[in-house]
């Protein structure tokens, strides 16, 4: 049952804590995106990785979110320190070729108080 | 101006009705256009992909493309109340990049 696993699904800290969302995305896939969505914004592309190298993270704010590959198996979120304007379902996707779908995982619901 | 615009709705359309959902995009040299459906609470999965002018049909659905209008839509004929969801219009820019971007959705309710 090939998917896109997320963890954790969801998320309570406080301001000013880090948080760590993991994406596993599908076996031999070699693009992952990260997308953070919120009622107002919609689907916010924060960043994307082509063979585990970052090819663009325009998307999200430099000062205190990263995203990392460590691996083919792994990527990784990471928001230091958090703040409630961070609150948000974040997506990983993960896809094979440049024209076909992008396969989400089940997202990660955040809500930082 | 945002890269991809939709109609946030909600249409509301009876059962057995033909829903027309749209979206408009900014960059010409997009190449690659895609209908995501999303119900409440879980996370997109793909309806459709149509990549050159004119139309694609897939069962009750058909995209529709028009490059020069910089124009996408999708039409679900026969729409049952099962059909009810936010629709994605998402779409991959042009110059190699591998970036997808979203529209913030159309919400469609089918009614009984």
């Amino acid at each position: 049952d090939a998917r896109v696993t997320q963890t954790p699904r969801h998320k309570v800290t406080e301001m000013g804590q880090e948080v760590t969302m993991r994406c596993q995305p599908i076996l031999g896939h070699n693009t992952v995106f990260w997308y953070r969505q919120t009622m107002m914004q919609g689907l916010e592309l924060l960043a994307y990785f082509r063979n585990r190298a970052p090819l663009d993270d325009s998307g999200m704010p430099k000062d205190r979110f990263s995203a990392e590959m460590p691996d083919a198996t792994l990527a990784t979120l990471k928001i230091q320190p958090s703040e409630p304007r961070d609150s948000a379902v974040y997506f990983c996707a993960s896809g094979l070729l440049v024209d076909t779908e992008a396969f989400f995982g089940q997202g990660t619901r955040l809500t930082v108080v | 101006q945002k890269e991809v615009e939709q109609n946030s709705g909600p249409l509301s359309v009876p059962e057995g009705a033909i829903a027309s959902l749209n979206c408009t995009y900014s960059d010409r040299g997009s190449q690659s256009f895609f209908w995501y459906r999303q119900y409440s609470g879980k996370s997109p999965e793909l309806i459709m992909f149509i990549y050159s002018n004119g139309d694609k049909e897939d069962g009750r659905f058909t995209a529709q493309l028009n490059k020069a209008s910089q124009y996408v839509s999708l039409l679900i004929r026969d729409s049952q109340p099962s059909d009810s969801a936010t629709y994605l219009c998402a779409v991959r820019g042009g110059s190699g990049t591998y970036k997808y971007i979203f529209g913030t959705g159309t919400r469609l309710k089918v009614l009984a």
